[in-house]
């Protein structure tokens, strides 16, 4: 089992469409959690960090941790074509030393 | 313009010949990490540096060295590269808040080939 693991892509929606990534960590001991996007040829930037359980939201962007359950997800609202990107999940260890990714989801936002 | 630079960009080279890839950042954060990425794996951290002449192993360090002698500067060393370090490196950056590195910032990324 990999220590973070995202739902399978490629994931495609319509436009204006939610598109929901889910992502499940194994170490319980993981105190942050954070989504990147990567665009192709890219680095990755930060849309969202989370560090306690509920909801966060910022924009059309809501990230959601369940420490209880392991998992932390992305909604993204009125999903728009540049949109379309991988997103990877990012978990904190050690404090804030230690970071572990997951292999990424890609969406597609169909217009 | 707040930012991380690595240099080259891209390189090719061949089985043992040492080389160097740089980083540096003009943010002033503490903490600073390498990453190679490769599909179907996602990043995987190579070594990180809480600040300067610390530096610790990630999950991934065999075959890698690292030194932190300044807090900008965070260089990635292969002393004897093999093809299975063919890969995209990617260098990071970030405060340290509350003891701990938050949200890193990537620079462009280095993509290395070892023939």
């Amino acid at each position: 089992q990999k220590e973070v693991e995202q739902n399978s892509g490629p994931l495609s929606v319509p436009e204006g469409a939610i598109a929901s990534l889910n992502c499940t960590y194994s170490d319980r001991g993981s105190q942050s959690f954070f989504w990147y996007r990567q665009y192709s040829g890219k680095s990755p930037e930060l849309i969202m960090s989370i560090y306690s359980n509920g909801d966060k939201e910022d924009g059309r962007f809501t990230a959601q941790l369940n420490k209880a359950s392991q998992y932390v997800s992305l909604l993204i609202r009125d999903s728009q074509p540049s949109d379309s990107a991988t997103y990877l999940c990012a978990v904190g260890k050690n404090y804030g030393q230690n970071f572990v990714f997951g292999p990424g989801t890609r969406l597609s936002v169909l217009p | 313009e707040a930012q991380v630079t690595q240099n080259p960009r891209y390189l090719i080279t061949v089985t043992g010949k040492k080389l160097t890839v740089t980083c540096s950042q003009n943010m002033n954060h503490e903490y600073m990490s390498w990453y190679r990425q490769d599909p179907g794996l996602g990043l995987r951290q190579i070594y990180y540096s809480m600040n300067v002449e610390v530096t610790d192993k990630g999950d991934v360090p065999e075959g890698y060295k690292v030194s932190r002698k300044e807090k900008r500067n965070f260089p990635l060393i292969l002393e004897s590269p093999s093809p299975n370090q063919t890969s995209l490196y990617f260098c990071a950056s970030s405060p340290v808040l509350a003891g701990g590195a938050d949200t890193q910032y990537f620079g462009p990324g280095t993509r290395l080939t070892v023939l």
